[in-house]
Parts: structure tokens; C-alpha cells; sequence
């Protein structure tokens, strides 16, 4: 069974604060991850990918990667209210050339 | 400027019906895909196409139909057979792999 979990919160954070988004995935063997944001409404925009152990920044957002553990998280500092929204993990499985196993995604709300 | 432009974006249909979603992108992509979303879950690939005349199902293909006769448009059929059609459908496409490039989506709601 495939599997990308996240929990699906709302994780509930204040403006200013870092936002700590958390996926862990059952492919032991998968190498590439990205995180998607999505507005209500709106379709899935890509942010971050990632493919190395380790932290990959990108302004306010950074993506880690831990490959031994199976999860991947995407840490938001300064949030913003704008950056409320579902965050959606996704993962290329070893096994696929063109196929992402989606999360369900967690929601954060950013409090002004 | 450069894009996925998806329609109709909202669409009403009667039980035993059939219903194209149409894609178009002119990013010059070979990838071509298609998902589905239900409220409060993540996407679930329903086809995906990466070369022209070629097209592969996904992990829920029963009940839908596409077609990839131009690089540029991948059609999507939801067929009657499709029982739980109630959805947000969203088309991407992609030049890498995992990076994709989502048009604004077709709501679908059945009558």
C-alpha cells in the first residue's frame, strides 16, 4: 500500500510565528517530494521539491528531508496570514516514472 | 502568457450522462494528467498521458475516458458508469517529473 500521510489539522499558528508541516511516506525507495499549497477553492500550486537529505530554503520556506525516518517537512517562518492554506505533500514513488502519491494534505490558518 | 486553461469551470449533470472536461496548455509540455479531488482529501490520478497518442490509467480510471490526439489538449470523459462523479477535477502537466503545472479546475456536481 502506497501511502503519504499528514495530518490534516488546522494547525493554528500566530502571525510571526515558524509553521511546522509534517509528511511521512511508506516508500522506502521514493526520491523525489514536493509540497504543493492550496487555497480554498483554488487548485494545488507547487512551492518547494526536494530530492537530497537534508534542508533546502527557498525565502520563508524550507523544506527537510530525512530519507532513513521516511518524512519530509516543510517549515513556514514569518508566517502570514496570507499563507493560510492546505499544504499538500506529494511523493514520486520508485516504482512510477510519471505517477505523485498526493497527501490529504494539512490545513494551517495563520492568525493575525 | 503561458498556462492550463481548463473548462467549463463548473458543470451540472443528470444521472446517465456523459461529460467532457476539456484541457488545453501551451507550456509546450509533453505530460499531461488528470485528477481528481473529493472535500477534505488529497488528489487521486485518474490518467495521466506523456507523449501524444499514448495515455496510461491511474490509480481510479474506472468510469472515465481521455484521449491525447495533440500535444496540447488531453480531454477528460467522465462516463455514466462513473457512479460518484461529484468532484473537482484539476488537469496538470509537466516538463520534470512531479512538478506540475495545475489548470483552475472543473467543479462537477451530479443532479
Amino acid at each position: 500500500q502506497k501511502e503519504v500521510e499528514q495530518n490534516s489539522g488546522p494547525l493554528s499558528v500566530p502571525e510571526g510565528a515558524i509553521a511546522s508541516l509534517n509528511c511521512t511516506y511508506s516508500d522506502r525507495g521514493s526520491q523525489s517530494f514536493f509540497w504543493y499549497r492550496q487555497y480554498s477553492g483554488k487548485s494545488p500550486e507547487l512551492i518547494m521539491s526536494i530530492y537530497s537529505n537534508g534542508d533546502k530554503e527557498d525565502g520563508r520556506f524550507t523544506a527537510q528531508l530525512n530519507k532513513a525516518s521516511q518524512y519530509v517537512s516543510l517549515l513556514i517562518r514569518d508566517s502570514q496570514p496570507s499563507d493560510s492554506a492546505t499544504y499538500l505533500c506529494a511523493v514520486k514513488w520508485r516504482d512510477s516514472s510519471y505517477k505523485l502519491i498526493f497527501g490529504s494534505g494539512t490545513r494551517l490558518l495563520v492568525r493575525p | 502568457d503561458g498556462g492550463i486553461t481548463q473548462s467549463p469551470k463548473y458543470l451540472f449533470r443528470k444521472e446517465g450522462q456523459n461529460v467532457t472536461l476539456s484541457c488545453e496548455q501551451n507550456l509546450n509540455h509533453d505530460a499531461m494528467y488528470w485528477y481528481r479531488q473529493d472535500p477534505g482529501q488529497g488528489l487521486r490520478l485518474i490518467y495521466y498521458s506523456q507523449i501524444v497518442n499514448d495515455f496510461q490509467k491511474g490509480d481510479i480510471a474506472e468510469g472515465y475516458s481521455v484521449s491525447r490526439e495533440k500535444k496540447e489538449s488531453f480531454p477528460l470523459t467522465v462516463t455514466s458508469a462513473q457512479k460518484n462523479p461529484t468532484a473537482f477535477y484539476l488537469c496538470a502537466s509537466s516538463i520534470g517529473i512531479g512538478e506540475l503545472f495545475f489548470g483552475e479546475g472543473s467543479r462537477l456536481t451530479v443532479l
